[in-house]
């Protein structure tokens, strides 16, 4: 089958930095997408990984590891406004959607 | 702004009810998509049209029945719902040459009575 698996809660502190690992299982893997979603808000696309290795977009960074089903989204220099649910996903083996993880919920105290 | 807008953001219905979710986008995408987000679980997938043609139907009980007119809007109509149905129903956007990047409207918070 097709699943995904990240923790479901992560914590820490303002200016900190955070990882928030997902591995995952599928066949026919294309790449991993990250979405962040605010309570009470609309998931919306952070990161898209279809080769291995870090790409970087300001304070946030994501990683895939193809060949350890494994990828991770770290958050730099964190701020309040991060408080927010992050999910990894990646699309179905018929490329037509995509397959969610659970979510993490991070929460940044000052 | 996500240039996708969904109506009614809350709707509160009766199980004997019939109603529509509307959601529009202004992205000029050619796939749309239906989602349902419960507490503590993961989106789970429940419709995709591609060109306006429906290629995925994720098992999804027949009280829910989504349209698609056009490349703008989606539809899903709900009749006889049970109260475990009760969710937020989110719709999003994309092409189909990147299903990696989809846009998420806000969403309409359903509750069944």
């Amino acid at each position: 089958g097709q699943s995904l698996e990240q923790p479901s809660e992560v914590t820490a502190v303002e200016g900190a930095i955070v990882q928030i690992n997902c591995t995952y299982q599928t066949s026919g893997f294309y790449g991993l997408s990250w979405y962040q979603q605010h309570d009470g808000g609309a998931p919306t696309f952070l990161s898209y990984n279809a080769l291995d290795g870090l790409e970087e977009t300001g304070r946030f960074s994501s990683f895939l590891s193809r060949s350890d089903s494994y990828g991770y989204l770290l958050l730099q220099e964190l701020q309040m406004k991060d408080s927010a649910s992050y999910f990894c996903a990646f699309p179905n083996q018929a490329g037509t959607a995509l397959i969610f993880g659970k979510g993490t919920t991070l929460s940044v105290s000052s | 702004e996500t240039g996708v807008t969904q109506t009614p953001r809350h709707l509160v219905m009766g199980m004997t009810n019939k109603k529509s979710l509307k959601c529009e986008q202004h992205l000029g995408h050619n796939a749309m998509y239906w989602y349902k987000q419960s507490a503590k679980k993961p989106l789970e997938l429940m419709f995709v049209y591609s060109l306006e043609e429906r290629v995925e139907n994720n098992s999804v009980p027949s009280r829910f029945s989504p349209e698609c007119p056009n490349s703008s809007h989606l539809f899903l109509h709900l009749h006889t719902l049970q109260p475990e149905d009760s969710a937020l129903y989110l719709c999003a956007s994309g092409t189909t040459r990147e299903t990696d990047t989809q846009y998420f409207g806000p969403g309409t918070r359903l509750t069944v009575l």
